[in-house]
């Protein structure tokens, strides 16, 4: 199976601040297709999981655009460029190239 | 607006039987492929299975082949999971989810508890 590793785990910020984390997967991510299948997932507590962002940089409707996804091959990263109140939540990302898919194992965005 | 509305959660006792279904609306049902996803409780998120538009392509996590099986019923605009043999390990929220590569629009999720 493709392993997903983030980076780090627990992220505490100070709002205003900004915030990345890190996602590897152990093998390359870019499909025939052309396009590389690493998404980027929020929960907040107490609701679902929610798209922010897919093809590694694509953000979703409504996500504000101090989110932003970048990198390559299999190394990718999340950025927040000012952290607000409503960021806490945990982060996942995800493979969707492979069978089985996989998930990271959350990054925790803890507010200072 | 897409929704997606998952039922059939509960309890159940280890070695039990359950269906969980997901309502699909506000996109074309049967030229998506679909995904469950589970998270346990205070754990992160883990694919469970996944089927294309038309069924006749099913996918499983390790975890639950074999005692899970996915399907669909497009005319209903429906995905179900049967999920057979359950274990502990399987208590979680199952969520359902539009697509298999880019997992787009989520459901509120079914709670699944099983205990004795």
């Amino acid at each position: 199976d493709v392993v997903m590793t983030q980076s780090p785990l627990s992220l505490p910020v100070t709002l205003g601040q900004p915030a990345s984390i890190s996602c590897n997967s152990s093998q390359s991510l870019v499909y025939s297709d052309g396009h590389t299948y690493l998404n980027w997932f929020q929960q907040r507590p107490g609701q679902s999981p929610r798209r922010l962002i897919y093809y590694v940089s694509n953000r979703d409707s409504g996500v504000p655009d101090r989110f932003s996804g970048s990198g390559s091959g299999t190394d990718f990263t999340l950025k927040i460029s000012r952290v607000e109140a409503e960021d806490l939540g945990v982060y996942y990302c995800m493979q969707g190239m492979y069978w089985p898919r996989t998930f990271g194992q959350g990054t925790k965005l803890e507010i200072k | 607006d897409v929704q997606l509305l998952e039922s059939g959660g509960g309890w159940v006792q280890p070695g039990g039987s359950l269906r969980l279904s997901c309502a699909a609306s506000g996109f074309t049902f049967s030229s998506s492929a679909m995904t469950w996803v589970r998270q346990a409780p205070g754990k992160g998120l883990e694919w469970v299975s996944a089927i294309s538009g038309s069924g006749d392509s099913t996918f499983y996590a390790d975890s639950v082949k074999g005692r899970f099986t996915i399907s669909r019923d497009n005319s209903e605009n429906t995905m179900f999971l049967q999920m057979n043999s359950l274990s502990a390990e399987d208590t979680a929220v199952y969520y359902c989810v539009q697509g298999t590569m880019t997992l787009h629009y989520w459901g509120q999720g079914t709670l699944v508890t099983v205990s004795s």
